[in-house]
């Protein structure tokens, strides 16, 4: 079952915070986030396993949450370039496989 | 390295013909993924390979699909025979390990 992302879309000036959550139905063994720009593949942020620990840069990082399901990926101090939908793809198996959510797509002005 | 390589970029075919899409992972990947994305359905996967081995074509929407794995460089999905429904943006994608997905850049098929 797809995994759920909130919000749908968010609109940011250049240097403000967001926060995207991805929420999950089934047991996560790991989260993936991804960033895609229009006409573009989508492009691997990180990676975050069960178990493990936050992870990210600084400016972009993420968390996860085991007994509630859920990830969120943090973005400070946006600047242009983070425009793009953003994707969480889980693993519910302990596998290769993973399921996407439905996106967050994100605008970034001046 | 070149990354994931996909041929072709678009594909522009008549309802009921057969459509064959290309992948090239990158080299030293043992998981190949094949994903279609719409609007509607978003990020869907059809078919994945370990080891060139087909491991849950689950998601292939039906027979007229199919996908083959022959080396470890090299992979088709065919859609015979496509139909107007099939138009979609297909990604081939690689993994090695526990690291995370590297995605071509995908082939933009239009079936009318």
């Amino acid at each position: 079952q797809q995994p759920v992302q909130s919000p749908q879309a968010v609109i940011l000036r250049e240097g403000e915070d967001a926060v995207i959550n991805c929420s999950s139905s089934k047991a996560l063994y790991s989260v993936h986030w991804y960033r895609q720009k229009h006409g573009e593949a989508p492009v691997f942020l990180m990676i975050l396993l069960k178990g493990g620990e936050q992870k990210g840069h600084e400016k972009i990082s993420a968390s996860f949450n085991e007994k509630k399901q859920q990830s969120s990926l943090y973005l400070t101090a946006s600047q242009l370039s983070y425009s793009g939908t953003y994707f969480c793809g889980t693993d519910t198996g302990g596998g290769n496989k993973l399921t996407f959510g439905t996106g967050t797509q994100l605008k970034v002005e001046l | 390295d070149a990354g994931v390589i996909q041929s072709p970029r678009h594909e522009v075919t008549e309802m009921g013909q057969e459509v064959t899409l290309r992948c090239k992972p990158i080299s030293g990947h043992n998981s190949l993924f094949w994903y279609r994305q719409t609007m509607m359905r978003g990020l869907e996967l059809l078919i994945y390979f370990n080891n060139n081995v087909p491991i849950d074509d689950s998601g292939m929407p039906e027979d007229r699909f199919s996908a083959k794995m022959p080396n470890a460089s090299f992979s088709t999905l065919k859609i015979q025979p496509s139909e107007p429904r099939d138009s979609a943006v297909y990604f081939c994608a690689s993994r090695s390990g526990h690291y995370g997905y590297t995605f071509g850049s995908g082939t933009r098929l239009t079936v009318v």
